[in-house]
């Protein structure tokens, strides 16, 4: 079946630090691969996306890459804020034989000034 | 657009009691979720519909829930009667079926459920 495996949390990074979320999926098919980020009190936001192998996703400074070989979408940012504190959600889903997205379990990272 | 509404954002209620949790998904999308966030599960897929109807409901955990659409703008979750353990963020959300690029899901901002 497919899933979605990302390292656990919590994550703890002084400001400014280079962060790396891993995530690796197990699919059939060709599935999108998302990041999403949840912010305390808030519902997911979708952070970035890749569609088809070797695409980059990338927003606010964040980017991953969808490496079909390793069936991995790591996520990362250079240079980390504060306010980049939240819950980290690696996610797919496909246009064929279902259209759930599946998460994975989440990450936390805390970020300190 | 507004994009997809939960209503009520906090619900407390008593142990037996019956619970309805609302959602309007953005317009024009034609799937719809139900999910419930736990610090023990996680996030957790209760049912999706598509075009109204129930596609897959192997996630709903007992008979005390159940789920309905009746029109393409308004779903509900409903718990009776509810328990402790259903208190949880029940997150709605929906999502577009037009090829690759749109494949995304839009969540609501969530309802808090707490069961006392």
């Amino acid at each position: 079946g497919n899933s979605v495996t990302q390292m656990e949390g919590p994550v703890t990074l002084s400001e400014e630090a280079f962060l790396t979320i891993n995530c690796t999926y197990t699919a059939t098919g060709y599935p999108s691969l998302f990041w999403y980020v949840q912010y305390p009190g808030e519902g997911l936001q979708l952070l970035l996306k890749a569609t088809k192998a070797d695409d980059k996703g990338s927003n606010k400074g964040f980017e991953a890459t969808y490496r079909k070989e390793t069936t991995s979408f790591h996520l990362e940012k250079g240079s980390v804020q504060v306010s980049d504190s939240a819950v980290y959600f690696c996610a797919l889903s496909r246009n064929t034989g279902g259209f759930k997205t599946i998460f994975g379990a989440g990450t936390r990272l805390f970020v300190k000034a | 657009d507004a994009g997809v509404i939960q209503s009520p954002r906090h619900e407390v209620t008593e142990m037996g009691q019956e619970v309805t949790l609302r959602c309007k998904p953005i317009s024009g999308h034609d799937y719809l979720f139900w999910y419930r966030q736990t610090m023990m599960r996680g996030l957790e897929l209760l049912i999706y519909f598509n075009n109204n109807v129930p596609i897959d409901d192997s996630g709903m955990p007992e008979d005390r829930f159940s789920a309905k659409m009746p029109n393409a703008s308004f779903s509900t979750l409903k718990i009776q009667p509810s328990e402790p353990r259903d208190s949880a963020v029940y997150f709605c959300a929906s999502r577009l079926r037009a090829g690759p690029v749109n494949t995304e899901a839009f969540f609501g901002q969530g309802t808090r459920l707490t069961v006392v």
